[in-house]
């Protein structure tokens, strides 16, 4: 079965402190790995998808980089409009044609001005 | 932008009660997923559909929960009969087959069970 454990599971920072949140996951085979941000009241919004180990992407403050194990989502100098739950999900091969989605619970990150 | 709409946003209802979540995918896209979130389990797959087709419906309660894509531009999500423990916000998802530009979800129905 596979499974997806993000830590902390909460996450304060002050405006302008990096951090890294991370993503562990086992899986019979990895399809891709989903990063989404929730934002309170309102669905997951996709952010990046990667595919194999040493793979970076980046968005604004944030970078996403993947190894056999485990993800780290790492936000440099972090402003107070990051705050939300950013959720860590897999895609394995063991589905055969079936793409869907494991989730982790989230890690909540809170930025304070 | 290209929007997933589910309606309704919330929805109170009564022990024993049918409930039906209703959710309008982005036109183009083949796969329909259906989440629930709740913070004790986080987000958890009840049913997933390509080309209307139903493909797992492995995390569904199959004695009270039924998901149908009667066409390309609906998806519905039927309890009956409702219980408390179902009290949860319902997500619908859509996207094209292997997720390549990811999956796009709805703003989420909230149901409350009393």
């Amino acid at each position: 079965e596979d499974q997806v454990t993000q830590s902390p599971e909460a996450l304060r920072l002050q405006e302008g402190e990096s951090s890294s949140l991370n993503c562990s996951y086992t899986v019979s085979g990895l399809r891709g790995l989903f990063w989404y941000r929730q934002d309170p009241g309102k669905g997951p919004e996709f952010l990046f998808t990667l595919y194999s180990a040493g793979e970076e992407k980046e968005k604004e403050r944030l970078k996403a980089t993947l190894t056999k194990k485990e993800s780290f989502l790492h936000i440099t100098a972090p402003k107070p409009e990051d705050s939300a739950t950013y959720l860590c999900a897999v895609q394995a091969f063991s589905g055969g044609s079936n793409y869907k989605l494991t989730f982790g619970k989230g890690t909540l990150l809170t930025v304070n001005p | 932008d290209a929007r997933v709409t589910q309606t309704p946003r919330d929805k109170v209802t009564e022990m024993g009660q049918e409930v039906t979540m209703r959710c309008q995918p982005i036109l183009g896209h083949n796969t329909v997923f259906w989440y629930r979130q709740t913070m004790m389990q986080g987000l958890e797959l009840l049913a997933y559909f390509r080309n209307r087709a139903p493909l797992d419906d492995s995390g569904m309660p199959k004695d009270r929960f039924s998901a149908e894509m009667p066409d390309a531009t609906l998806a519905t999500l039927k309890i009956q009969p409702s219980e408390p423990r179902d009290s949860a916000v319902y997500f619908c998802a859509s996207g094209l087959e292997r997720g390549t530009y990811g999956y796009t979800f709805g703003s989420g129905t909230r149901l409350t069970v009393v």
